[in-house]
This record gives C-alpha cells, sequence and structure tokens, in this order.
C-alpha cells in the first residue's frame, strides 16, 4: 500500500552541488508531477509528465531538470544547487481518466547552504 | 491565466467552533474544484472535490459548494477538533486540455486550541 515514495527525505547541499530527488509511485498513474511549497506561496508546479518518456515544464522550472525513463518513476535533479532552491518538494501522480484526485508523497526537505 | 485564491491565516479557533475558509477562483472553462489537507510533516491529502456547478464536495464533517455565480469555493465545518489543525490547500483542475496539473491556492493554517 505505498502510493507515492519520495527518497530522501531530507537533505542538505552546498551552493553548487547537484542531486536528484527520486519519486516512485505504485498506481500505475499516467500523469506524474514535481512541486515546490513554500511559505505563503502554496505549491507550484515544477515540471510535470504526462507518461513513460515525457516532461513538460511547469511554473517554475529553471534549474531543474527531469526524466521520465520509466512508468512509476519520475526523478528531479537540481544541477548546481542554489539558496533559492531551499524548500520542500513533493512528487504527486494521478490518473489520466477526468477529474481524479492526485496523490502526493510524504514530501523532501531540501536546505542549500 | 488560472489562479486561486485562499484567505490568509493563521486561522485560531476554540474547539467545537464553526469554520470557514474562503476560496475563489479565476479560470477559463469549466474547472474541478478541491480542496486538499496537510496534516503536519505529510503530504497532502484529498479533503473534498466537486466537478461542476452548484455540487457539494463533502467528507469528514467538512463541506464546500462549487459556486459558479460567484466562483468560490468556501471550505466550511460545523464543529472543529484539535485533530483538524493543519494547512487546507484550495487547488482547481482546468478541464480544457486536461493533463492533470492542479492550481494551488497559497494554504491556510488552522489551529484548534482545546
Amino acid at each position: 500500500n505505498a502510493g507515492v515514495t519520495q527518497t530522501p527525505k531530507f537533505r542538505v547541499l552546498k551552493t553548487g552541488q547537484s542531486m536528484t530527488l527520486l519519486c516512485a509511485q505504485d498506481m500505475n498513474h499516467e500523469y506524474m508531477y514535481w512541486y515546490r511549497q513554500d511559505p505563503g506561496m502554496g505549491l507550484r508546479l515544477i515540471h510535470y509528465s504526462v507518461g513513460e518518456g515525457t516532461t513538460a515544464k511547469g511554473e517554475v522550472p529553471d534549474g531543474y531538470n527531469v526524466s521520465r525513463l520509466k512508468k512509476q518513476n519520475f526523478l528531479l535533479g537540481l544541477e548546481s544547487a542554489a539558496p533559492s532552491q531551499t524548500s520542500v518538494y513533493f512528487c504527486a501522480s494521478s490518473s489520466n481518466r477526468g477529474s481524479t484526485e492526485a496523490f502526493f508523497g510524504q514530501g523532501t526537505r531540501l536546505t542549500v547552504v | 491565466g488560472n489562479s486561486v485564491t485562499q484567505m490568509e491565516g493563521p486561522v485560531t479557533l476554540s474547539e467545537e467552533a464553526f469554520l470557514t475558509i474562503n476560496c475563489t477562483y479565476t479560470a477559463t472553462g469549466y474547472p474541478s474544484l478541491f480542496w486538499y489537507v496537510q496534516y503536519p510533516g505529510e503530504g497532502l491529502q484529498l479533503l473534498l472535490k466537486a466537478t461542476k456547478a452548484d455540487d457539494k464536495g463533502s467528507n469528514k464533517g467538512f463541506e464546500a459548494t462549487y459556486r459558479k455565480e460567484t466562483t468560490s469555493f468556501h471550505l466550511e465545518k460545523g464543529s472543529v477538533q484539535v485533530s483538524d489543525s493543519a494547512v487546507y490547500f484550495c487547488a482547481l483542475l482546468n478541464g480544457s486540455g486536461n493533463t492533470g496539473k492542479l492550481i494551488f491556492g497559497q494554504g491556510t493554517t488552522l489551529q484548534v486550541k482545546p
């Protein structure tokens, strides 16, 4: 009964370092998303995917890259981390059938110093 | 473009008080509307939804009615509990060219005191 699993849960990076956040879902969902959550700003969409092998930019894509090589996984990469990328990152997935709900992971708290 | 506006928080209530969290939206077409809840240290989970005008979503004592004429989807609960303390997000999903992308409001923190 895993749903959406994100790894890692916490991470501290130095400015300029790189890292990859992994999201895995076991619900056979077509759609997957990466959001960032910042105080007073709600959740903002970084990138999303509508199926294996596809990716698209969201509202705040700069400084991030993504890949969806397998349907169940959606990776978010930071090539050169900046303090402005300190945030809580959430992955979500949903079915492609109508107005169904999105399922969220537990989040990754990233601090860039 | 599409957007969601929620009342600013935090909202602090005593147990058994009546709750209203206002949400208004701007969207083209006919969006679906959602309320998500985030408990401390957790991800978001769906609380309720409504997919067309005049629909009422309800769950766990919470209700919200999709009002197209006022472009609103206010969340209400008649008697809150300490366990309702959380952050509440209003969101919309635009039906045209749907790719499942949710547009979120900024979130409203609810604190319920015993």
